[in-house]
């Protein structure tokens, strides 16, 4: 059973306007996400994260939304640009658990210049 | 730069053959990870190890074996390749749970 979920595997974008990617969990005991970007042939690296005590937590051109009671993260890139094509993977972590990252499925992003 | 290193990058096997894939971090870190990943589908924790001469099997059952003599080593082999095997391989570590640094990955393709 997947405790997250990458509902969308893709989303274009024009060049300029905001990228929204949403990211859905199942396990209440997720208290820390982390979305992660992978370009292809390339492992992920790592973009932004949000601890469960904040609901917003911004760097520079992207915010991650965090919704405890829909257990709902998004992430918002604004402006989009076409170096931001890539796949991006949303990950959650429970302190009391086994400390691993559980990752969703992807969502791969077109920006289209 | 890059402090976490995956060799090779790309391998084509024939079936049957021994393998050993290679991830060395320079960062110290003590936890460390394999995850296999298929295209479209989610990172599946296969390994993971939290020091020297410790090592866990993952969520995703693997036919692989891994070893961690030294804070820095924790290759993965597979002692006979299949078909089934081939996949994108993902080595990560971390200081503390609070996020990774992945390789680049190995994208194994078993003939």
């Amino acid at each position: 059973d997947q405790q997250v979920k990458q509902n969308s595997p893709s989303l274009s974008v024009q060049e300029g306007r905001i990228s929204i990617l949403n990211c859905d969990y199942t396990n209440s005991m997720f208290d820390y996400f982390l979305w992660y970007k992978k370009y292809p042939a390339e492992g992920p690296t790592f973009l932004i994260s949000i601890s469960s005590i904040k609901d917003k937590n911004e760097d520079g051109r992207f915010t991650v939304f965090l919704n405890k009671s829909a257990k709902h993260l998004s992430l918002h890139i604004v402006p989009s640009q076409p170096g931001d094509s890539a796949v991006y993977f949303c990950a959650a972590s429970e302190s009391g658990g086994a400390n691993n990252l559980f990752f969703g499925t992807g969502t791969r992003l077109t920006v289209i210049p | 730069e890059a402090d976490i290193y995956q060799t090779p990058r790309y391998l084509v096997i024939g079936t049957g053959k021994k393998i050993t894939l290679e991830c060395s971090q320079t960062m110290g870190h003590d936890k460390m990870y394999w995850y296999q990943q298929d295209p479209g589908m989610e990172l599946h924790l296969i390994h993971y190890s939290y020091g020297v001469n410790s090592t866990e099997k993952g969520d995703l059952s693997s036919e692989s074996t891994v070893s961690r003599i030294r804070t820095e080593h924790f290759p993965l082999t597979l002692e006979s390749a299949r078909p089934s095997h081939t996949s994108q391989y993902l080595c990560a570590s971390s200081e503390a749970h609070r996020g990774y640094t992945f390789g680049s990955g190995t994208r194994l393709t078993v003939v």
